[in-house]
């Protein structure tokens, strides 16, 4: 069954620096791959999400990702980083032919001034 | 074009007690999905339905945990009795269909938070 690991439960960063958070999945074939921001008492917002074709994804708010097959990973990265980022980031897979999306247990960003 | 639609957004209850969450998916979705979030993990599927039936259900726990989704449309989910481990994040979704590998995006309520004291 498909798995997905995020090694980083907590991340802080001072606002304007750059943001990379780890993704790593596993699955023998090309997963459908996603990444959910859940801010505080909230739901779950999709920021962007991998099916196929160029492997850096553009999402919403500055983010992007970049889906590495050799490595198993699809990193999170955003270039600036705002106050307003700061909330738990949640990396999920599907795997091919499945109708179960499996999530990771997340990181938890938050943002200094 | 409005969202996932879910209530109450907060309950608190004593253990032993019932308590039920409400889902309205966004129009047109056929399928519908529960989550289980508990504090510091990810969410975790309870059941999903396509349509009126369900699809999969192998981590409700069925003892105690029911859920419905009788016309097609909205959904309820219920606890009954309750335990201090039910403590979590009940989250509702919906897709247009099943079929995730085919580019559908999963959409998610804002929570009903459920604590058991």
């Amino acid at each position: 069954a498909q798995s997905v690991t995020q090694p980083d439960i907590h991340i802080t960063v001072s606002e304007g620096a750059s943001l990379e958070l780890r993704c790593n999945y596993s699955y023998g074939a090309t997963p459908y791959l996603f990444w959910y921001v859940q801010s505080p008492g909230q739901g779950l917002q999709l920021l962007l999400k991998y099916f196929s074709g160029d492997t850096l994804v553009q999402g919403i708010k500055g983010f992007e990702a970049e889906f590495k097959r050799s490595q198993s990973s699809f990193n999170l990265r955003k270039p600036s980083v705002h106050w307003s980022d700061a909330a738990e980031y949640f990396c999920a897979v599907v795997a091919g032919g499945s109708e179960k999306l499996v999530f990771g247990k997340g990181t938890k960003l938050t943002v200094n001034p | 074009e409005a969202g996932v639609a879910q209530s109450p957004r907060y309950k608190i209850i004593e253990k032993r007690q019932s308590v039920a969450f409400w889902c309205n998916p966004i129009s047109g979705h056929a399928t519908l999905y529960w989550y289980q979030q508990i504090l510091g993990q990810g969410p975790k599927l309870l059941i999903q339905f396509q349509n009126n039936g369900v699809v999969d259900d192998s981590q409700l726990p069925k003892d105690r945990f029911s859920a419905e989704r009788l016309k097609g449309v909205d959904s309820t989910l219920k606890i009954q009795p309750a335990k201090l481990e039910d403590s979590a994040v009940y989250l509702c979704a919906s897709s247009p269909t099943r079929d995730l590998s085919s580019g559908n995006t999963i959409y998610f309520g804002e929570g009903s938070w459920l604590t058991v004291v």
